[in-house]
């Protein structure tokens, strides 16, 4: 089974740029996830979506960040402008729902963004 | 609000030393925790997960139980070895939502 991908692994950009993150959660996996995680903490939600539907922003920055999960698969995250304390590892991670499994989420690889 | 605080790191052991890294939990609810591994260059891995009051989780030589008098679980392994150094995070669930705390960074010298 193949897992949660995501590309780029690495992005360098500098402030005030645009950037756009995209994810291909597992096959068959209702909800999908982003999460920050900045250099020596742990990964911190900022979105959920069940199929094509928010769940939960409360943690997104909405003045500068933005996600999209169209068709309910894959999945765009996008920062503009960037900031500086936007460097870090932004990971993607998908689940099953309704099923003895529900609560295992499975992770991407992550892309790490350094904003100069 | 949820919140995890784990052991401080980060932790350096021989091969073959006993492990333990701590990990408490404040909570509303009854979450199911976790620990997720994340190996270098690689994306964070489930090791071992507990539901409910009392339940060990275990994997790889791991285990966690879930004490929900200390709202603690803990991860221990008896005899560590290079291939266990990674960062080690442990977390709860609530409404599937993952609350992580901070990581600990694991080292092991053969």
């Amino acid at each position: 089974e193949a897992g949660v991908a995501q590309s780029p692994r690495y992005k360098i950009i500098e402030k005030r740029q645009s950037v756009a993150f995209w994810c291909n959660p597992i096959s068959g996996h209702a909800t999908l996830y982003w999460y920050q995680q900045i250099l020596g903490q742990g990964p911190k939600l900022l979105i959920q979506f069940q199929n094509n539907g928010v769940v939960d922003d409360s943690q997104l920055p909405k003045d500068r960040f933005s996600a999209e999960r169209l068709k309910g698969v894959d999945s765009t995250l996008k920062i503009q402008p960037a900031k500086l304390e936007d460097s870090a590892v932004y990971l993607c991670a998908s689940s099953l729902v309704g099923t003895s499994r529900n609560n295992e989420q499975f992770f991407g690889p992550g892309t790490r963004l350094t904003v100069l | 609000g949820d919140s995890v605080t784990q052991m401080e790191g980060p932790v350096t052991l021989s091969e073959e030393a006993f492990l333990t890294i701590n990990c408490t939990y404040t909570a509303t609810g009854y979450p199911s925790l976790f620990w997720y591994v994340q190996y270098p260059g690689e994306g964070l891995q489930l090791l071992l997960k507990a539901t409910k009051a009392d339940d060990k989780g275990s994997n790889k030589g791991f285990e966690a139980t879930y004490r929900k008098e200390t709202t603690s679980f803990h991860l221990e392994k008896g005899s560590v070895q290079v291939s266990d150094s990674a960062v080690y995070f442990c977390a709860l669930l609530m409404s599937q939502k993952l609350v992580f705390g901070q990581g600990t960074r694991l080292t092991i010298n053969p």
